[in-house]
């Protein structure tokens, strides 16, 4: 079945950027039918979306975020990824990406997440 | 602050059924599909229903969704120490094009 497992630093200096890849195995990413994104989850908070992505290219951001964010998406290695530039300890989160059915609002399947910790 | 409108907590004893309420407007749940998400402690949110009131495979139907106008909610029976967990809806917000999601509500199996 389809799974997402994202990877990348764990640990990221304050005004640096943040970077994390969201490798998709068991399916295709360049499916007509998905968005793919990114949603994080501060320590005790709830669920913040990021960004979302389509094969084609088209991406949503939040509008809270989106001068800070690019996501970007790689067909050839079935993966997509997440830039977040000059972090604060506000950006420490659990970062998880997720399959975004088009026009149907839901995510699904998951991935475990990444615990991304800013500190100098 | 969320855009949808979640209760922080609820709490039911063991085979008894509870509801979770979400409650938006018209740029997102009044004219966009709700999905609820469970978030057992320590683990990623997973899918518990779509399109507001479907259930993915696998989902037992113990677990329930409905909407009415701009508010739309979630109904467990029989519930079970192991439903203890964190409960998100989301949805799509038109007039940002943007998700959003509830704040998230605790539910405790007493």
């Amino acid at each position: 079945q389809l799974q997402l497992q994202e990877s990348g630093p764990g640990l990221v200096k304050p005004s640096e950027t943040l970077s994390l890849t969201c490798t998709v195995s068991g399916g295709s990413i360049s499916s007509s039918d998905y968005y793919w994104g990114w949603i994080c989850q501060a320590p005790g908070k709830g669920l913040e979306w990021i960004a979302s992505i389509h094969y084609s290219g088209r991406t949503y951001y939040n509008p809270s975020l989106k001068s800070r964010v690019t996501i970007s998406i790689d067909t050839s290695k079935n993966q997509f990824s997440l830039t977040l530039s000059s972090v604060t300890a506000a950006d420490t989160a659990v970062y998880y990406c997720g399959r975004r059915a088009s026009g149907r609002n839901w995510f699904d399947p998951w991935g475990q997440g990444t615990l991304v910790t800013v500190s100098s | 602050q969320s855009v949808l409108t979640q209760p922080p907590s609820v709490s039911a004893a063991p085979g008894q059924k509870v509801t979770i309420s979400c409650s938006g407007s018209d740029s997102n749940t009044g004219n966009n599909y709700v999905s609820w998400y469970q978030q057992l402690p320590g683990t990623a949110p997973k899918l518990l229903i779509y399109e507001d009131d479907k259930r993915p495979a696998g989902i037992p139907d113990r677990f329930s969704g409905s909407k009415s106008g701009t508010s739309a909610t979630l109904g467990i029976t029989g519930l079970q120490t192991g439903d203890e967990a964190d409960y998100y809806c989301g949805t799509w917000e038109s007039s940002l094009s943007a998700e959003v999601f509830g704040g998230g509500t605790k539910l405790t199996v007493l």
